[in-house]
């Protein structure tokens, strides 16, 4: 399994909140290492959405945003709309594997 | 703008070799590190090595150690992967993505290419 954790799944109706939660551990968002998320739209590449916890780059909607607060982190997405079902991904840095780590992938559904 | 474009992806036997590629422009090459980053059919995203800027630190995943080599020339704007003995295992879509450093988030990522190790 993958060293960071989100759920497989989640899903709201448009116009509502979800968010998807990222577990690590001391290794890697616990020790301070910085979380960033990733919308994959089906048939495409990774796009960054979100850097360094909750900074997000140029043309990415202030409905994304994040957070973290310990070996857990979160993003949030309001006003959904139909655009945003994707899989989203979390990736920091372990210095116990010395390497990048990626959370297994959330797939959000709108209903 | 930034663009990434990879190749060499094809059909390989298993315990057979192949070289991956990524062109890079847009964007000053020799000042930034690249990822290599794959995903499995139907999978999730598994990083697979790295490399800086100038190609000076290179990490691998432990899937990977001690098969795949990442290296650059940074006078051809351009990254490689030498992936040798192959196993079906390996069969992903490789992307490559650059980032500042190892730490820091992968903020362009190409289209990928497609590597499928099969007999």
């Amino acid at each position: 399994q993958s060293v960071l954790t989100q759920p497989p799944s989640v899903s709201g109706a448009p116009g509502q909140r979800v968010t998807i939660s990222c577990t690590g551990s001391s290794s890697n968002l616990g020790a301070a290492y910085d979380v960033h998320w990733y919308q994959q739209l089906p048939g495409t590449a990774p796009k960054l959405l979100i850097y360094i916890n909750n900074k997000r780059p140029s043309g990415v909607p202030d409905r994304f945003s994040g957070s973290k607060s310990g070996a857990s982190a979160s993003l949030a997405i309001t006003g959904l709309q139909a655009e945003d079902e994707a899989d989203y991904y979390c990736q920091s840095y372990d210095a116990r594997l010395r390497g990048v780590v990626f959370g297994g992938g959330t797939k959000l559904t709108v209903l | 703008q930034v663009q990434l474009v990879e190749s060499g992806g094809g059909v390989v036997q298993p315990g057979r070799s192949l070289r991956l590629s990524c062109a890079a422009s847009g964007f000053t090459f020799s000042s930034y590190a690249i990822h290599w980053v794959r995903q499995a059919p139907g999978k999730g995203l598994e990083w697979v090595a790295f490399t800086s800027y100038d190609g000076g630190d290179k990490w691998y995943a432990d899937s990977v150690k001690g098969r795949f080599t990442v290296s650059r020339d940074n006078s051809k704007n351009t990254l490689y992967l030498q992936m040798n003995s192959l196993t079906v295992e390996d069969t992903a879509l490789y992307y490559c993505a650059k980032s500042a450093t190892v730490t820091t988030s992968l903020d362009s990522w190409g289209q990928g290419t497609l590597v499928t190790v099969s007999s």
